[in-house]
């Protein structure tokens, strides 16, 4: 099975960095997704790890600790529009699981 | 993600009726997830089929729910005898093979069940 634990809110100020946090336990492991998900809309899909290290994508950057259990997803030069929840998502030999969920507020 | 298309994109139906829930996957993939939300809630696991394939359903509930993925057609998530429980929006993630490769969802299905 998987366990995935996020925080369930964040806020920061537009134009900072925040950080997201993911840890999970899972019995096998196939890959680590970040979605973005804004009310009422379908997830997005923003980052796929499978290896350790950091992926960026723009303002957008996503790290991996496959010994550790761990992600986190970076947003810089944060604006408005990236207020919405952000879900991890690990995915193991079978299927995908998602983590519940961080809704990040970002504030002028 | 727009290859993934699924319809209807809202759906009413009354208490006791069926309620069929198609996705068409982007082309090139053969695996698809879905997952249902409830407001302000998270994504729940529900299934994990390929074509022809139920892989692992231990999100589905037992009774009411069954879906399937033919050899031709899209996925179909089929709920019988809808309750007002059911209520949510049901999302479909499509993926290349069985454990590789990005993932992208679809708009959903908002049921309704009045």
């Amino acid at each position: 099975g998987q366990n995935i634990d996020q925080p369930t809110e964040m806020t920061a100020t537009e134009g900072a960095i925040v950080q997201i946090n993911c840890t999970y336990q899972t019995s096998g492991f196939n890959g680590l997704f970040w979605y973005q998900q804004h009310a009422g809309e379908a997830p997005t899909f923003l980052s796929y790890n499978v290896l350790d290290g950091l992926e960026e994508k723009g303002r957008f950057s996503s790290f991996l600790s496959r010994s550790k259990g761990y992600s986190y997803l970076l947003l810089k030069e944060l604006q408005m529009k990236d207020s919405a929840s952000y879900l991890c998502a690990v995915r193991d030999e079978w299927d995908m699981r998602f983590g519940a969920g961080t809704r990040l507020t970002v504030k002028p | 993600n727009a290859g993934v298309m699924q319809n209807p994109r809202h759906l009413v139906r009354r208490r006791g009726q069926e309620a069929r829930l198609r996705c068409s996957p982007m082309k090139g993939h053969s695996h698809v997830y879905w997952y249902r939300q409830l407001p302000e809630e998270g994504l729940k696991f529900m299934v994990y089929l390929q074509k022809e394939n139920i892989i692992d359903e231990s999100g589905m509930p037992k009774e009411r729910f069954s879906a399937e993925f033919p050899k031709e057609g899209p996925s179909i998530l089929r709920i019988q005898q809808v309750v007002r429980g059911d209520s949510a929006a049901y999302f479909c993630a499509s993926s290349p093979g069985r454990g590789s490769g990005e993932a992208f969802f679809g708009q959903g299905t908002r049921l309704t069940v009045v």
